[in-house]
């Protein structure tokens, strides 16, 4: 099946400084990535919709000069966190749609996850 | 508003029974539903998925029944296995838009 990447998998920083998460589809083309993030024992939040070479579309809440999205390639999306605070520990995990007609055009196909602690 | 609910927070099961994980949704524009199984510290990977036109799905221990005038569809493992211990997740979608997500079963499979 398809695969998404994510780097790092795992990020301690301090509070005040910026973080960026990249997401990578491995094998295919992805024009559309999501952004989610899951609080312990509740469902994944979707953050932002992220389309290649075009602005993300952020959810209701969610900050967008806080948590900067760019899609550079259909292959790699970054989500940076700016001047990070304790709150925005959380596990961040990013999806990928494929642009091919193959897997069908509502699977997206999820990354490994990235846990951020910020201190 | 939640339009995808899992009640049940958590669900344990005998292995080598049927486990049944069950999903509500209110909103009637949704036309594709998936389910997801997530470990802890990793992102969900894709199960199985239905379509409207459909009623039944199946793939090996893995059969998704989808009720469309109750908004109900279920996820069947048999036989369960301690491997299938895990968070399920429910989701669903329309016109391509993103999923929507339910707050997850926790599957715990006894040996």
């Amino acid at each position: 099946g398809a695969v998404v990447s994510q780097h790092p998998s795992w990020v301690i920083c301090k509070s005040g400084t910026s973080v960026k998460i990249e997401c990578r589809s491995l094998d295919f083309q992805a024009t559309t990535m999501f952004w989610y993030r899951q609080f312990p024992k509740q469902s994944l939040m979707l953050m932002a919709t992220s389309n290649e070479g075009s602005k993300a579309t952020y959810e209701q809440g969610v900050e967008k000069d806080k948590f900067l999205i760019n899609h550079a390639s259909l292959t790699l999306s970054t989500l940076t966190v700016t001047s990070a605070h304790p709150e925005d520990s959380s596990f961040y995990i990013c999806s990928a749609k494929s642009s091919a007609g193959s897997g069908g055009s509502y699977e997206q196909y999820f990354g490994p996850g990235t846990r951020l602690t910020v201190t | 508003d939640q339009q995808v609910k899992q009640n049940s927070p958590s669900l344990s099961v005998q292995e080598g029974r049927i486990s049944i994980l069950n999903c509500d949704y209110t909103n009637s524009m949704f036309d594709y539903f998936l389910w997801y199984k997530k470990y802890p510290a990793e992102g969900p990977t894709f199960l199985i998925s239905i379509s409207s036109i459909k009623d039944k799905n199946e793939d090996g221990r893995f059969t998704v029944f989808l009720n469309k005038s109750a908004k109900h569809l279920s996820l069947h493992i048999v036989p369960s296995q301690p491997g299938d211990s895990a968070v399920y997740f429910c989701a669903a979608s329309f016109f391509n838009t993103p999923l929507v997500f339910g707050k997850g079963t926790r599957l715990s499979v006894i040996a």
